[in-house]
């Protein structure tokens, strides 16, 4: 079985500063991890995904996110928000094998000026 | 590459009616689409599983007979709502894995449902 816990609902910035987003996963199997973002009223679009190849994933718009096995995290980075960045941000897991996605509660960036 | 489009992007319709959404993969072909439901403020609700020239595989809990689902082509899949009820509404959206080799899905921008 395979689950994901985003563990802040809300996660609040000024522009410029970092942004974390936590994610912990639990997964029988070698899972692949993604992370999505959603502007309101939109579809879910795809910052990055860890596949076992380098831990360390750069994704779209200057987000990436490290894979840490022994603390099942796979955390969403960003050096610097922009205001544009404030949306909902969705980690997903999902086992090899079987394709079929869980989907984390959701995380929703607010990023002040 | 990987766009997917869904239409329509919202409608309203009165209660008892039935709905069709329609999820098209524009620049590649899509063995398996899914359905998601999503309420508001909340994450993504995986409703069914469709393959192509398959029955779609069906979450527990959600009625295959009210959201009756056809995936006849590598490029469209279509969520029908049967008699909607306002309980029916909500954000639909679909997703697309372009192959069996990749778990990675493209979605598509949403359907939002209004049943009065």
């Amino acid at each position: 079985a395979q689950s994901v816990t985003q563990l802040d609902s809300h996660v609040s910035v000024s522009e410029g500063t970092p942004v974390l987003l936590r994610c912990n996963y639990s997964s029988s199997y070698s899972p692949s991890l993604f992370w999505y973002v959603q502007h309101p009223n939109k579809g879910l679009q795809l910052l990055l995904k860890y596949t076992s190849a380098a831990t360390l994933v750069k994704g779209i718009n200057g987000f990436e996110a490290e894979f840490k096995k022994s603390e099942t995290s796979f955390h969403l980075t960003k050096p610097s928000a922009h205001m544009s960045d404030a949306a909902e941000y969705f980690c997903v897991v999902s086992e090899k094998g079987s394709y079929i996605p869980t989907f984390g509660r959701g995380t929703s960036l607010i990023v002040h000026p | 590459g990987a766009v997917v489009s869904q239409h329509p992007s919202w409608v309203i319709c009165k209660s008892g009616t039935s709905v069709k959404i329609e999820c098209r993969s524009l620049d590649f072909q899509a063995t398996t689409m899914f359905w998601y439901r999503q309420f508001p403020k909340q994450s993504l609700m995986l409703m069914a599983t469709s393959n192509e020239g398959s029955k779609a595989t069906y979450e527990q809990g959600v009625e295959k007979d009210k959201f009756l689902i056809n995936h006849a082509s590598l490029t469209l899949s279509t969520l029908t709502v049967t008699s909607a009820h306002p309980e029916d509404s909500s954000f639909y959206i679909c997703s697309a894995r372009p192959d069996l080799s990749t778990d990675t899905q493209y979605f598509g921008p949403g359907t939002r449902l209004t049943v009065l």
